[in-house]
């Protein structure tokens, strides 16, 4: 079974720059999460979607972050402009439970790593 | 507040030895637990979950154990392998909060061959 993809592994930037990163999720999983994971901490959910609707983006910066799932399938998450606190690997993750509220294994992606200078 | 910092707690065993993470969670409302595994550019694995109505769950090598009195959750390896080595997370997430997993600051277990 293929696992979570995501592009690009790395990208640097300068910032207020642009970047824009894809994911695949496993086939048939309804929901997909985008975290961030700043050095040395664990991953932080920025926004949670349940096929291509919106359950959870309440930790997302709205004003320079934007995500979108519009098949239900692959997602997008774009930064603009970047800030130097954005560098961070970024991880999506799917799971197959279409409850939301019923968190149950997240399949991870290998991440984004994303360098602002 | 919350706290920030570049240096994981680090726990260093002998190979063969069996390894315990600790991870205090913050939430009481918090029903579901999840341990990850994460190597060196990569995501995090999914290792072993334990729900709030059990406080011992055994997997292969691996075991969780919850105390909710005291909002703690451990990790037990038996036999630590040195593939074993990698940062591990505990992670909660609460039901009635739409299911949200929070991820604790994570472990650096490094095994000694």
């Amino acid at each position: 079974e293929a696992g979570v993809a995501q592009s690009p592994r790395y990208k640097i930037i300068e910032k207020r720059q642009s970047v824009a990163f894809w994911c695949n999720p496993i086939s048939g999983h309804a929901t997909l999460y985008w975290y961030q994971q700043i050095l040395g901490q664990g991953p932080k959910l920025l926004i949670q979607f349940q096929n291509n609707g919106v359950v959870d983006d309440s930790q997302l910066p709205k004003d320079r972050f934007s995500a979108e799932r519009l098949k239900g399938v692959d997602s997008t998450l774009k930064i603009q402009p970047a800030k130097l606190e954005d560098s961070a690997v970024y991880l999506c993750a799917s799971s197959l439970d279409p409850d939301p509220g019923n968190t149950g294994e997240l399949f991870f992606g290998e991440g984004s790593r994303l360098t602002v200078l | 507040g919350e706290s920030v910092g570049l240096h994981l707690p680090t726990l260093s065993v002998q190979e063969g030895d069996n390894s315990i993470i600790n991870c205090a969670y913050s939430n009481s409302a918090s029903d579901y637990f999840i341990w990850y595994k994460q190597e060196s550019g990569k995501g995090p694995q999914f290792i072993i979950d334990i729900r709030s109505n059990m406080d011992k769950r055994q997997g292969q090598r691996v075991t969780v154990l919850l105390n909710k009195t005291v909002k703690h959750l451990s990790l037990q390896i038996a036999a630590t392998q040195p593939g074993d080595s990698a940062v591990y997370f505990c992670a909660e997430s609460d039901y009635n909060q739409g299911g949200k997993l929070i991820f604790g600051q994570g472990t650096e277990l490094s095994v000694k061959p």
